[in-house]
């Protein structure tokens, strides 16, 4: 158990709607990093943030948001769901800001797209 | 953007066997090199990290080289059990803030008995 918890675990939706996927942080980490790990696809990072703030941005479509809250839990809003955006999702966190601090992975959400 | 390609895609080995995958990367402002094992079902987990003012690390059955100047970087594995079987990715990344992790496609390795 890495300290890091999502919810929820799966998550089936249709095309067209819209999802909130849930982060929680190892108590101390101030970094939460997103990543989609699609079909047989390494981790595509998506964004991080650090102390509430966006630190860093990946490939991540519009259509994707996130934030991280005081408390420093994150949510990852993924709206008009295509098919395409079935993977597993990770959160990941840090202590520090930087890539260099070891990232702990949380155990993911499963979406399905029908 | 940094760009990271890995090597083989899948791998099987005898138990007992050494196994070895290789990474190459193309930022060279890229100093930090870490290798996470995934287990069928589960998260990613970080097994071994070289920064790049190193050029060898081991730990215990792991060890990992990092050659700078011709950007590539290995994972070795020996006497390999069964419980290594998993994928395995490696990353690369400068440190800088707003840097950011960047993966390989992974590597799938079969420990056969």
């Amino acid at each position: 158990d890495s300290g890091v918890t999502q919810t929820p675990k799966h998550l089936i939706t249709a095309t067209g709607q819209r999802v909130t996927l849930r982060c929680s942080p190892r108590s101390g980490d101030l970094s939460v990093y997103w990543y989609q790990q699609s079909l047989d696809q390494g981790l595509q990072f998506l964004i991080q943030y650090y102390n509430g703030e966006e630190r860093a941005k990946g490939n991540i479509l519009e259509r994707f948001s996130a934030q991280q809250f005081p408390d420093l839990h994150s949510e990852l809003n993924l709206s008009s769901l295509e098919l395409g955006d079935s993977a597993l999702y990770f959160c990941a966190s840090s202590v520090g800001q930087t890539p260099g601090n070891e990232q702990f992975f949380g155990p993911g959400t499963r979406l399905t797209v029908l | 953007g940094e760009n990271v390609e890995q090597h083989p895609s899948t791998l099987s080995v005898q138990e007992g066997d050494s196994a070895v995958i290789k990474c190459t990367y193309s930022d060279s402002a890229s100093n930090y090199f870490p290798w996470y094992k995934q287990e069928l079902g589960k998260r990613p987990q970080l097994i071994i990290d070289i920064r790049s003012n190193v050029g060898e690390k081991k730990d215990q059955r792991i060890a990992v080289t990092l050659n700078k100047t011709a950007k590539h970087f290995s994972l070795h594995i020996t006497e390999t059990q069964p419980e290594d079987s998993a994928v395995y990715f490696c990353a690369a990344s400068p440190t800088g803030t707003a840097s950011k992790l960047t993966f390989g496609t992974g590597t799938r390795l079969q420990v056969t008995l």
